[in-house]
């Protein structure tokens, strides 16, 4: 089966780095776009960013509210995605999730998803 | 890039069919057959029901279905089910490699 478990997630001031970790397994981790997903409180589910398989070069597409800021990367043979978060405010306070996305190029559909990881951002 | 428009909330009854709107542009919704829906349960995984449009995936039941015309794309639950009882979303793919979701529309079984 297909799994997707994020960790990292932490209470952090405003300012600060934090990374994320995305651990899959139940499939070829390295054949798979991988993307990132997050949701306030109280609010809906917001695209991040995405890294394309390293076969597609690993390049990587983001959001605006975070480029610039935010880097994602991946580890093909840990099977682990990172979202490197810099310079946080406290509107990036959210649950982040991690998924699999279908594509290699134009990537617009997420068929797994983790349960989230939360970020607060608080002074 | 602006979030596509969803209803906050519809509500039915068991065995009732409700339907959800995801309304974007020429530019999003209208230009690409990239809709897919997301279902989510609070404090769980978002789980794929549809993408492509209308591409209902293996597993889900065959009371989900989408659909677009024109820049609106909608999601039919055809006899609600307590267990529908959820939050659902729309993606759509807006260009420049960018996907955006609408905002989210509580459904709620009476």
């Amino acid at each position: 089966d297909v799994q997707l478990v994020e960790s990292g997630g932490d209470l952090i001031k405003p300012g600060r780095s934090l990374r994320l970790s995305c651990t899959a397994s139940g499939f070829t981790f390295g054949d798979y776009t991988m993307s990132w997903f997050r949701q306030a409180p109280g609010k809906g589910l917001e695209w991040v960013g995405f890294i394309r398989s390293t076969l597609y070069g690993g390049t990587t597409e983001y959001a605006t509210s975070v480029k610039g800021r935010f880097t994602i990367s991946r580890d093909d043979p840990k099977s682990i995605a990172y979202l490197e978060m810099n310079s946080l405010r406290t509107e990036d306070t959210a649950v982040y999730f991690c998924s699999r996305g279908l594509g290699n190029v134009l990537v617009a559909v997420f068929d797994y998803w983790g349960q989230g990881a939360l970020v607060t951002v608080s002074s | 890039q602006s979030a596509l428009t969803q209803p906050r909330s519809v509500s039915g009854s068991p065995g009732q069919s409700v339907t959800i709107s995801c309304t974007g542009t020429s530019s999003d919704v209208g230009a690409y057959k990239f809709v897919s829906w997301y279902q989510h349960h609070p404090g769980k995984a978002p789980k794929l029901i549809i993408k492509d449009v209308s591409w209902r995936l293996s597993g889900v039941p065959d009371r989900f279905s989408g659909s677009k015309s024109g820049n609106t794309a909608s999601l039919t639950i055809s006899g609600l089910h307590s267990e529908d009882e959820a939050d659902y979303y729309c993606l759509s793919y807006v260009g420049n490699y960018a996907v955006v979701f609408g905002g989210g529309t509580k459904v709620t079984v009476l």
